[in-house]
């Protein structure tokens, strides 16, 4: 049973450009949810998909939106990068409701 | 927002036990959550307590909530080399959105 599943792994862009990142959320789960992890922080919400659509959003710009599939599996697009913008992406995905939170490996954005 | 704050650094002896702390702000937080990050790694999840339970006991892990001071920790038994990593604690209402702490970064010593 595969677990989240994210590519790529590592990534590096420069300013201004676009970037999307992709997930497969664990067999099962229907909610992918996609968290921003700076340096030394712990991971910052962005925002969650359920049925397709964006059920919740943390505070971050329109330059981050993203979209969820039939199949469940979910993108992150970011226009027009920042440097602050280089971090890890986590996608974790889950079963619709309060539980449990599982997480991919990440994709690692640098922003040149 | 909700603040979660955690102690940044933890040193412990292999075969000592770890507490590690964590403190929250929200009252109305349905779950808590304790996640394991290793280096270069996603977050693993290690174990989660709903609000309206005290403790709640995994082999070697051990969490204990006290709701009235927003407090929880989670205490590794017998605390081995493999167990050095990074241990965040996260809070969710209604599990759409998770807030996180800092993150706990634990060293065992050999």
């Amino acid at each position: 049973d595969a677990g989240v599943t994210q590519s790529p792994t590592h990534l590096i862009k420069t300013r201004g450009q676009q970037v999307t990142l992709r997930c497969s959320p664990k067999s099962g789960h229907d909610t992918v949810s996609w968290y921003q992890q700076a340096l030394g922080q712990g991971p910052q919400f962005i925002f969650q998909y359920y049925e397709e659509e964006e059920r919740q959003r943390g505070n971050f710009p329109d330059r981050f939106s993203g979209h969820q599939f039939p199949n469940y599996s979910s993108e992150l697009n970011v226009n027009a990068l920042l440097l602050g913008d280089s971090a890890l992406y986590l996608c974790a995905s889950s079963f619709s409701g309060p539980g449990e939170l599982f997480f991919g490996e990440g994709s690692r954005l640098t922003v040149l | 927002g909700e603040d979660v704050e955690q102690s940044l650094f933890l040193s412990v002896r292999e075969g000592d036990s770890s507490v590690i702390n964590c403190t929250y702000t929200d009252s109305s937080s349905t779950y808590l959550y304790w996640y394991k990050q290793e280096p270069g790694a996603g977050l693993q999840l290690l174990t989660y307590i709903f609000s309206n339970m005290d403790m709640k006991q995994d082999q070697r892990l051990t969490v204990l909530l006290n709701k009235k001071d927003k407090h929880l920790s989670l205490r590794i038994a017998d605390t081995q080399t493999g167990d050095s990593a990074i241990y965040f604690c996260a809070e969710s209402i209604s599990g759409n959105q998770f807030y996180f702490g800092t993150g706990t970064s634990l060293t065992v010593i050999p």
